[in-house]
């Protein structure tokens, strides 16, 4: 079975750092993208960037170029998504997905998501 | 950036009603548009892919169609276990340049 397991809810103050990330078991996670989606409280989903864990070919939405590193490690199967100085704005749920497609295109399966909350 | 539209943003039917939702792409994506279920608390599920492909082990209720601009979601007949929020998505290319889009969702409830 594909899955995608992701680490635990967080709780930082502005300021702080932040590295969480998305496990791949049952398939080979190196021939797949990766991709992260942000969810802000009641709101909608937003794309904010994929990696190719092969090759760590890294591309990112323009609206959060700059903001998040996305970033993975072959040798565990796992991507990471990581802030260097968080803001109020970051508290959202984020998913990471695999995408799949002969041109890869659409996102399954989904982790679990991670809340991340930041607060003073 | 492509741009998408979809519509009703929220709506409520009965038990066995067919349910119909709209995607608009800005510009051309030809098929390549998707088509997820969001239930409260979970993470998002892959209902259609490519427009018009069911995905494996989702209910035959579920349908999609379109190409280039205008997409549809059907729900033959709604089930309680139906209730959620459905987001389509499209993909115009990697990025730098292209990237993903997801419409902004329709919630949909029994009445």
């Amino acid at each position: 079975e594909v899955q995608l397991v992701q680490s635990g809810a967080e709780v930082k103050k502005p300021g702080e750092s932040l590295k969480i990330s998305c496990k791949g078991s049952g398939y080979s996670f190196t021939s797949y993208w990766i991709g992260w989606v942000r969810q802000m409280p009641g709101k909608g989903l937003e794309w904010m960037g994929i990696i190719y864990p092969g090759d760590s070919d890294t591309r990112y939405s323009p609206s959060f170029q700059g903001q998040v590193t996305i970033s993975a490690d072959k040798s565990i199967s796992t991507a990471y998504l990581q802030w260097s100085s968080l803001k109020a704005s970051d508290t959202a749920m984020y998913y990471c997905a695999r995408l799949g497609g002969y041109v890869p295109n659409w996102f399954d399966p989904w982790g679990q998501g991670t809340l991340v909350t930041v607060s003073s | 950036d492509i741009q998408m539209t979809q519509s009703p943003s929220s709506l409520s039917a009965s038990v066995g009603d067919r349910v119909t939702i709209t995607c608009q792409a800005s510009q051309d994506i030809s098929n390549y548009l998707n088509w997820y279920q969001q239930k409260p608390g979970k993470a998002p599920k892959l209902l259609i892919y490519d427009a018009s492909n069911l995905e494996t082990g989702v209910p035959s209720r579920f349908s999609g169609s379109g190409s280039g601009t205008d997409f549809t979601f059907t729900i033959s007949s709604l089930q309680p276990e139906d209730i959620a929020t459905y987001y389509c998505q499209q993909y115009d290319n990697l990025p730098p340049g292209g990237g993903f889009t997801f419409g902004p969702g329709t919630k949909v409830d029994i009445k």
